[in-house]
């Protein structure tokens, strides 16, 4: 079973607004991380978090983690339509060797 | 421009043709992969190399064959594909196993 699953499967939001993904996964991690794709194009990684962090910060985007509740939220503030995309969460589980990849967020920012 | 370069951009070639996918990247990395991206379903990981030797093969089908010369370049050859074999084939590269990855642009492979 797929251990990253992204909510909502898509969102669309005016420009100006905030926008808020989340990602479930199902085993312990030593890190999650967060993808932005282009539509046909190759992914661009945007922030890792491990486990024993909370939050970070990079530019307009924060993430939040929590292991407790096996989740994580991607929030991008102030939306563009440039930021229209689909976002994807990635993790690492304790175990290590592997990186599993969730289906994705379509994110469409509209002006 | 991520430092990782994928050619060709789109493929399209029969089931009883042979090509091949090439990758390189320009960032010093020691690990490569292989992911193929299918439409509605996740990415899925194919091969990884570390330090050029296959450290993971998820049990693809022998009609892709991985080829990893150098640490810099990755090759995935293709030969008797099946039509459910179109996808987005990516490669991507990362300094420490399974950190932070940088994808190349992908090829756009269809199989008729």
């Amino acid at each position: 079973s797929q251990q990253g699953e992204e909510d909502p499967q898509a969102l669309s939001i005016q420009e100006g607004e905030n926008a808020t993904m989340n990602c479930s996964y199902k085993t312990s991690i030593n890190n999650l991380q967060w993808y932005r794709q282009n539509s046909g194009r190759g992914l661009v990684h945007l922030i890792l978090i491990r486990s024993n962090e909370r939050e970070k910060h990079s530019g307009r985007l924060r993430v939040t983690l929590d292991t407790s509740k096996k989740s994580s939220s991607l929030l991008i503030t102030a939306s563009r339509a440039a930021d229209t995309a689909s976002y994807f969460c990635a993790t690492e589980p304790g175990g290590g060797n592997k990186l599993t990849f969730g289906t994705g967020t379509q994110l469409k920012v509209e002006l | 421009e991520t430092g990782v370069t994928q050619t060709p951009r789109h493929l399209v070639m029969g089931m009883t043709n042979k090509k091949s996918l090439k990758c390189e990247q320009h960032l010093g990395h020691n690990a490569m992969y292989w992911y193929k991206q299918s439409a509605k379903k996740p990415l899925e990981l194919m091969f990884v190399y570390s330090l050029e030797e296959r450290v993971e093969n998820n049990s693809v089908p022998s009609r892709f064959s991985p080829e990893c010369p150098n640490s810099s370049h990755l090759f995935l050859h293709l030969h008797t594909l099946q039509p459910e074999d179109s996808a987005l084939y990516l490669c991507a590269s990362s300094q420490d196993f399974f950190g932070e990855q940088y994808f190349g642009p992908g090829t756009r492979l269809t199989v008729t």
